[in-house]
């Protein structure tokens, strides 16, 4: 079993949507919890980062982390076709050594 | 402020030769990470440097991968012998060090390598 779970999509969506992005996890150790973007043949890029439970928000993107369900979530606001990305969760222990799931592809139609 | 660069941006060897792979971290960043996505998987971790000093290695997959940061500055990852299976792309991350264990890590934009 994987150790972080997340759908590789492709998750087609009209511009203006609201995007809901999901990873869960098996390992209770992990304590902080990140989003990429990955446009393509570029590097990921950090859009989000939190520590233990709860929602942080950063304009149009809010991250949430339910650490009792062992569940991540990135929420997109009025999408844009400039959000189409593939979105990376990544976790870890300690701030190190990072645990990434398979990445969701989101294709954002104008 | 210069981001993480690597180079090349995309190698292609045959079965059995050699190629180093080249990281420069921010400056002033003491940790450096290499990860690898081979083909249809997750990004994966393959080791960490605070400095020059090789911190967790523990994802390198074989004896065939060396890794060094000389002078804590950049970072070269060699493969010898290459094979099939090491085709893939390779991350260079870096991150400040923090005393509170939060990490953010910047990535390159990776070294594409295909092995024939």
């Amino acid at each position: 079993q994987k150790e972080v779970e997340q759908d590789p999509g492709p998750l087609s969506v009209p511009e203006g949507a609201i995007v809901s992005l999901n990873c869960t996890y098996s390992n209770s150790a992990f304590q902080y919890f990140m989003w990429y973007r990955q446009y393509s043949r570029k590097g990921p890029e950090l859009l989000m980062y939190t520590y233990s439970s709860g929602n942080k928000e950063d304009g149009r993107f809010t991250a949430q982390v339910d650490k009792s369900s062992k569940y991540i979530s990135l929420f997109i606001r009025d999408s844009q076709p400039s959000d189409s990305a593939t979105y990376l969760c990544a976790m870890t222990p300690y701030g190190n050594k990072l645990v990434f799931g398979a990445g969701t592809i989101l294709r954002v139609k104008s | 402020e210069a981001g993480v660069t690597q180079f090349p941006s995309h190698s292609v060897i045959e079965k059995g030769q050699t190629v180093t792979l080249r990281c420069d971290p921010i400056s002033g960043h003491d940790n450096l990470y290499w990860y690898r996505r081979v083909m249809g998987k997750e990004i994966k971790f393959l080791l960490h440097f605070v400095k020059e000093s090789k911190q967790d290695e523990s994802g390198m997959p074989n004896n065939r991968f060396l890794a060094e940061r000389t002078g804590g500055t950049y970072s070269t990852l060699k493969v010898q012998p290459a094979e099939l299976e090491d085709s893939g792309v390779y991350f260079c991350a870096s991150s400040p060090r923090l005393a509170d264990n939060s990490d953010t890590q910047y990535f390159g934009p990776g070294t594409r390598l295909t092995v024939l």
